[in-house]
């Protein structure tokens, strides 16, 4: 079956680490992107990539780096400098096409104390 | 499992009624909605989605309708069953580039 695959599903860092949250896709989709979920807030997009060793940021890339050196992957750093890092983050993919719904992963769940 | 909103607004429904959910978007410009479900731990789901050029849309048990005049997005579930309880997310966007954003949802409580 095609997807996205997302791991983990949970992950607990203490503060002042890196943490990098893994997206693969076997969909053959151009563009991929990350998202974070906070309770009562919508998605908020963090960065997008378009096409390999491309990305833009989103509205909220402040504190997150990505990559995309692979079309199936496309992995999002957390770092130190992301002042609220807990949050639930989704990643998705759409295939470069007209009003093309996103395909979302499943989510990684990030706890940082 | 996640708690994807601790605060969204609810929406309690019996198994068999027909469900409304309805979405307010914010930019007249935008050309392309979405309507997602999703489910406690996991990644919102397509449901289905309309074009700006279009009023109404059908899908299985599902209908989204589209008022331009005054931004308005609803989704109706016709004969709602237990297995729709879940947060249903809007999301608008422009063709060309998928740049979606995101409302902060409504959550359908379903009881048998």
């Amino acid at each position: 079956d095609g997807g996205i695959t997302q791991s983990p599903k949970y992950l607990f860092r203490k503060e002042g680490q890196n943490v990098t949250l893994s997206c693969e896709q076997n969909l053959n989709h151009d563009a991929m992107y990350w998202y974070r979920q906070d309770p009562g807030q919508g998605l908020r997009l963090i960065y997008y990539s378009q096409i390999v060793n491309d990305f833009q940021k989103g509205d909220i890339a402040e504190g997150y780096s990505v990559s995309r050196e692979k079309k199936e992957s496309f992995p999002l750093t957390v770092t130190s400098a992301q002042k609220n890092p807990t949050a639930f983050y989704l990643c998705a993919s759409t295939p470069r096409m007209e009003g093309s719904p996103l395909h979302f992963g499943n989510g990684t769940r990030l706890t940082v104390t | 499992g996640e708690s994807v909103g601790l605060h969204l607004p609810t929406l309690s429904v019996q198994e068999g009624d027909n469900s409304i959910i309805n979405c307010a978007y914010s930019n007249s410009a935008s050309d392309y909605f979405i309507w997602y479900k999703q489910e406690s731990g996991k990644g919102p789901q397509f449901i289905i989605d309309i074009r700006s050029n279009m009023d109404k849309r059908q899908g299985q048990r599902v209908t989204v309708l589209l008022n331009k005049t005054v931004k308005h997005l609803s989704l109706q579930i016709a004969a709602t069953q237990p297995g729709d309880s879940a947060v249903y997310f809007c999301a608008e966007g422009s063709r060309g580039f998928q740049k979606l954003v995101f409302g902060t949802g409504t959550r359908l409580l379903v009881s048998p």
